[in-house]
Parts: C-alpha cells; sequence; structure tokens
C-alpha cells in the first residue's frame, strides 16, 4: 500500500515563526501535492510539483512556498505564520501524471496547524 | 470541470446498502467520475472511479446512468466505520494539471 506520511499531526505556532510542514511518500509516486482544509471552504491546494525541483502554484500559494529536493519529499513553509493560516493542512501523492488514474490521489493523515 | 451536486447529509442503516447519489448534468464526454471519502481527522481517501461503464471494487460500485448525467456509489454492506464525508468529483483525466476540485459532499451517518 502507499503511505504517505506527514512529520506532525498537531502544530501549534506563533504569529511570525517559521513553519515547516514535512510529507513523506514511499512509492515512487512523481507529483505531489499540498491541500489545506477549512470548514465551509472544502479542500485548496496550495502548491504541487510534478517531479524533484519542479514546482507550480495552486489556488491559493501567497505566504506558502515548498521544497522539493528529493522525490519522496515535499515540504511546505509558512515563511511568516499568520493566524489565518490556522488549519488543517493535506499531502498528497499520485503514481499517473496522465490518463484515467490521474485522478487517484494518495493522502497522508494531515497536520493540523494551530497559529496563536 | 463539470459541477456535482451532492446531498449534503444521508443516514444509512449498518448492514444495509448505502446509495449515495450525485447529479453531474453538465458533464462532458472526457470526463471521468471519481468518489472520495474523508473519514474524521483523516486525509481523503480514493474509492473508484469511471468515465460510462459500470464500476465494482473491494470497496464499492459506481453505477452511472446512461447519459452520464449522475451516478451513485453503493456501498453494499454499510459498517460504522463508512460513516464519513464522500465526495463526487469529475474531471477531464488526461489533463495532468487539471487538478481535483473537492466540494462540500455527502456526510453520511451509519447507524447501528
Amino acid at each position: 500500500d502507499v503511505k504517505v506520511t506527514q512529520s506532525s499531526r498537531y502544530l501549534v505556532k506563533r504569529t511570525g515563526e517559521k513553519v515547516f510542514l514535512e510529507c513523506v511518500q514511499d512509492m515512487d509516486h512523481e507529483n505531489m501535492f499540498w491541500y489545506r482544509q477549512d470548514p465551509g471552504l472544502g479542500l485548496r491546494l496550495i502548491y504541487f510539483s510534478y517531479d524533484v525541483k519542479m514546482k507550480e502554484k495552486g489556488d491559493i500559494p501567497e505566504g506558502y512556498s515548498v521544497s522539493r529536493e528529493k522525490k519522496e519529499r515535499f515540504s511546505l513553509i509558512l515563511e511568516s505564520a499568520s493566524t489565518n493560516q490556522t488549519s488543517m493542512y493535506l499531502c498528497a501523492s499520485r503514481l499517473k501524471r496522465e490518463g484515467p488514474r490521474s485522478g487517484e490521489l494518495f493522502f497522508g493523515e494531515g497536520s493540523r496547524l494551530t497559529v496563536l | 470541470d463539470a459541477k456535482t451536486t451532492q446531498p449534503p447529509s444521508m443516514d444509512c442503516a449498518e448492514g444495509r446498502a448505502a446509495n449515495l447519489p450525485c447529479n453531474h448534468s453538465t458533464i462532458s464526454g472526457n470526463e471521468y467520475v471519481y468518489w472520495y471519502r474523508q473519514i474524521h481527522s483523516q486525509g481523503p481517501q480514493y474509492i473508484i472511479h469511471g468515465l460510462k461503464n459500470n464500476e465494482t471494487n473491494e470497496m464499492a460500485s459506481l453505477i452511472i446512468t446512461e447519459d452520464r448525467k449522475s451516478s451513485t456509489l453503493i456501498l453494499p454492506h454499510a459498517t460504522l466505520r463508512d460513516t464519513a464525508v464522500y465526495y463526487c468529483i469529475v474531471r477531464v483525466a488526461g489533463n495532468a494539471g487539471n487538478m481535483l476540485t473537492f466540494g462540500g459532499g455527502t456526510r453520511l451517518m451509519v447507524k447501528p
């Protein structure tokens, strides 16, 4: 089974702190994604990566950056955390970039971040 | 991507079939239907997808109407662990940059 592991289930940070959210997948997937999930807003795509050292902005990239130095690892960085970044963050990966299975994402369990 | 409409919530008795409907009346010919679910405090989990034929796997069955304007996800023998939010998503499969859009979904409550 594909396993997508997020480094922390729960984090509490202060406004202005730099925050790193780490995600590792063990199935050699090329594509990886970061979403955030908020009540009433569903899942929103922050950034994604098609391959190592590649990154693309999603729908809400402002205030975030990402790093993909190794194929299995995709990091989300909040350079200066703000209270409106309090949210559930979800990492995902996928095997196929095109075709029907490109809609088959494997998600981690999520990281719930609270910014005070 | 075509928009989908799902009921906000449904109940189902444990052991009975859960039939979750989804309307996608503006679906185009090259769009697939995907279903995911999200159990509380976990990430979404892929269930099944289809284009026009009915599909079945170890988790569920997907029935797509002949005109493809609606579909039904069937959990044949619902258990308490199937309590979750179920998302129906319509998407063009061939476009790598075309990302999944998760709407509100249906909150399924399986009751003993």
